[in-house]
């Protein structure tokens, strides 16, 4: 089975500060790929982040990284100096033979 | 390149009707999926198509089907309405089949009255 948990339903961060997103998964491949979209009011699913599980290294795109944690399943996104622009709802996926997504978290920016 | 186009973008129905969705795909991508987004489940996988072939398939009742066509447009049916079935609708494209990297569309937003 693959599953993916995101136990945060909201999260707050204000303006230029870090947050983290937590997601925990579970399958039993050894060949797979995480990801984290963001889901604007717009709705449009957008690609935050990827992560090939097979690479220790960690995924980095500008502001957003993540650390991997392969043993322990666990894939969070950190964002750095946050922005107004970046309130959404964040989703966190997997991938073997098809994408299962979290529940979403949805983060709130204060000015 | 344009993106992944859905049509219609809004779709009222009333419980027993049918309604048909349509997607392209990016130009060049043959895969296109199909995802139910509803408040109480979430994401879901519908299925996925690729040379006009379903190939891979979720958890849903036979009243979801869909079809692809040569040009890899797809669409997708709900057959018997439920009031259930109330959801945004998203499809994503990729180049081939079971591949990760899923560009998505707007989506549909269906309402069952």
């Amino acid at each position: 089975a693959q599953t993916v948990t995101q136990s945060q339903p909201e999260m707050s961060v204000q303006e230029a500060e870090t947050v983290t997103l937590s997601c925990t998964y579970d399958t039993s491949e050894s060949d797979y790929y995480l990801f984290w979209y963001k889901q604007p009011p717009s709705r449009q699913m957008i690609l935050v982040i990827r992560q090939e599980a097979y690479k220790q290294q960690n995924a980095t795109e500008n502001r957003f990284s993540v650390n991997f944690q392969k043993a322990a399943k666990s894939f969070s996104l950190k964002i750095s100096d946050s922005q107004l622009g970046d309130a959404a709802m964040y989703f966190c996926a997997s991938f073997v033979d098809d994408m299962r997504f979290g529940a979403g978290t949805r983060l709130t920016v204060k000015p | 390149k344009a993106g992944v186009t859905q049509t219609p973008r809004y779709l009222i129905k009333t419980r027993g009707q049918q309604v048909t969705l349509s997607c392209s795909p990016i130009s060049g991508h043959r895969s296109v999926s199909w995802y139910q987004q509803t408040p109480g489940q979430g994401l879901q996988f519908l299925f996925e198509y690729f040379s006009e072939t379903q190939r891979n398939k979720g958890n849903f009742p036979g009243r979801f089907s869909g079809r692809q066509f040569s040009n890899s447009r797809s669409e997708m049916n709900v057959s018997t309405l439920e009031l259930g079935d109330s959801a945004l609708y998203l499809c994503a494209s990729s180049l081939v089949i079971r591949d990760n990297e899923q560009f998505f569309g707007p989506g549909t937003r269906l309402t069952v009255l």
